[in-house]
């Protein structure tokens, strides 16, 4: 009965490859979300979809594509991976209760970049 | 300034003892506010919502001050299993913007 779940959970690369990381959520809610968490654990939004739409595009490389097939699924594509794109990657989703958007995460995929 | 802020911790505090994290947001159009825990190597969980009028869920306390812009989680009676990471995060209105904190870390130690 996973809410939010992404695969894979670790996923090591070489530089220059491309790369995929998957997320669904079984909670009927109408908004994803994609975080990155760094190595000083800052959690920054990255993508936010509602009903399939892009509602956030905050200032990531273009490298970084997220793509939703349907409202339980929200995909990220890394072209090009570098370096620096290592880091823990959040999905998560969200609704609204009692008046407020409440987010539930995934438990997040491990990328190491070598 | 940073949009959400923090105590830098780390807080390291005996059993039993009462600690309080406070958070400060800048932006005065902020509409909801929360507070997750992050345990190390795993997800952010809610942990409570923030009301105008402070709420209450067991040994944790949650106070709101709109005019000050301030957070507040009290922690009574600490538990062990407390330690982790406490993530303030602030809603601020526009789409589905969630903005975080840098956390405050707490460990509890017997």
């Amino acid at each position: 009965d996973t809410a939010v779940s992404q695969t894979p959970k670790y996923l090591v690369t070489q530089m220059g490859n491309d790369k995929s990381i998957k997320c669904e959520q079984n909670l009927g809610h109408d908004t994803m979300y994609w975080y990155k968490q760094d190595s000083k654990k800052f959690l920054k939004i990255m993508f936010s979809y509602n009903n399939k739409e892009l509602i956030i595009n905050e200032t990531v490389p273009n490298r970084f594509s997220p793509k939703s097939p349907d409202k339980a699924h929200l995909n990220l594509h890394i072209n090009s991976l570098e370096l620096g794109d290592s880091a823990v990657y959040f999905c998560a989703s969200s609704h609204n209760a009692g008046g407020r958007e409440t987010q539930y995460f995934g438990p997040g995929t491990r990328l190491l970049v070598l | 300034r940073k949009e959400v802020e923090q105590d830098p911790g780390p807080f390291n505090v005996p059993e039993g003892a009462t600690v309080a994290f406070n958070c400060t947001y800048s932006n005065s159009a902020s509409q909801s506010f929360f507070w997750y825990r992050q345990d190390c190597r795993k997800e952010p969980k809610l942990l409570m919502s923030v009301y105008s009028s402070g709420n209450e869920d067991g040994r944790f306390t949650a106070q709101l001050n709109r005019a000050s812009q301030y957070i507040s989680l009290l922690i009574r009676d600490s538990k062990l299993s407390d330690s982790a990471t406490y993530l303030c995060v602030v809603n601020q209105g526009y789409g589905q913007n969630f903005v975080f904190g840098p956390g405050t870390r707490l460990s509890v130690l017997p």
